[in-house]
């Protein structure tokens, strides 16, 4: 199947500081990407709708301000966590649709975030 | 608007017993749906998925889940549970949305499977 690299899989970032998480489409095109964050013992909430050459679609009650999602190309896209705070802290997957119907999502390995 | 709904919080089943998952979903269109299972601190792993082709949908490890449409849901089960098997596992639907496609997922079940 398509292979969704995310990058990196740790990091550990002071408060204040901002981070950059990489998702990028390793075999494949993908039109849609999504991110979602993942609470200790929780399931996966969709954080918003990466689409290439346009806009994020941000999900109710997520900052878009705090958040940022670029999709520069078919291949990649990044969500960067601005001015992290602890509360910051968790686990952030990507996920990638292809270009073809009814396609499965593909998922990033996953990125745990621990803002100090 | 799709929504997941899985049943269950929690199962608990000895080992070497069958294990039940409940899903139920709801799509405006024809949905692809899926069953992902997650260990501690781990990534996502693929255990079978729905798109449109035969019912009974047969995974990995020994898992499969059949699609009901009338009934609307897709249930995961597996003959005989295995210590490994424990985990949380997500039931997920991917369906076409304003913009494109979009992937829910369920609440999760916690397995926990007993010696």
């Amino acid at each position: 199947g398509a292979v969704v690299s995310q990058h990196p899989s740790r990091v550990i970032c002071k408060s204040g500081t901002s981070v950059k998480i990489e998702c990028r489409s390793l075999d494949f095109q993908a039109t849609t990407m999504f991110w979602y964050r993942q609470f200790p013992k929780q399931s996966l909430m969709l954080m918003a709708t990466s689409n290439e050459g346009s806009k994020a679609t941000y999900e109710q009650g997520v900052e878009k301000d705090k958040f940022l999602i670029n999709h520069a190309s078919l291949t990649l896209s990044t969500l960067t966590v601005t001015s992290a705070h602890p509360e910051d802290s968790s686990f952030y997957i990507c996920s990638a649709n292809g270009m073809w119907e009814y396609t499965e999502a593909f998922f990033g390995q996953g990125t745990r975030l621990t803002v100090v | 608007a799709q929504s997941v709904t899985q049943l269950d919080s929690h199962v608990s089943v000895s080992e070497g017993t069958p294990v039940l998952l409940r899903c139920n979903y709801s799509s405006s269109y024809s949905p692809s749906l899926f069953w992902y299972v997650q260990h501690p601190n781990k990534g996502l792993q693929l255990l079978l998925k729905y798109t449109s082709a035969a019912t009974l949908v047969k995974g990995i490890n020994g898992f499969e889940a059949e699609f009901k449409k009338s009934e609307t849901s897709f249930h995961l089960t597996k003959p005989s549970a295995h210590m490994s098997d424990a985990a949380e596992y997500f039931c997920v639907v991917s369906d076409q949305s304003t913009g494109g496609f979009k992937t829910i997922f369920g609440a999760g079940t916690r397995l926990f499977v007993k010696a």
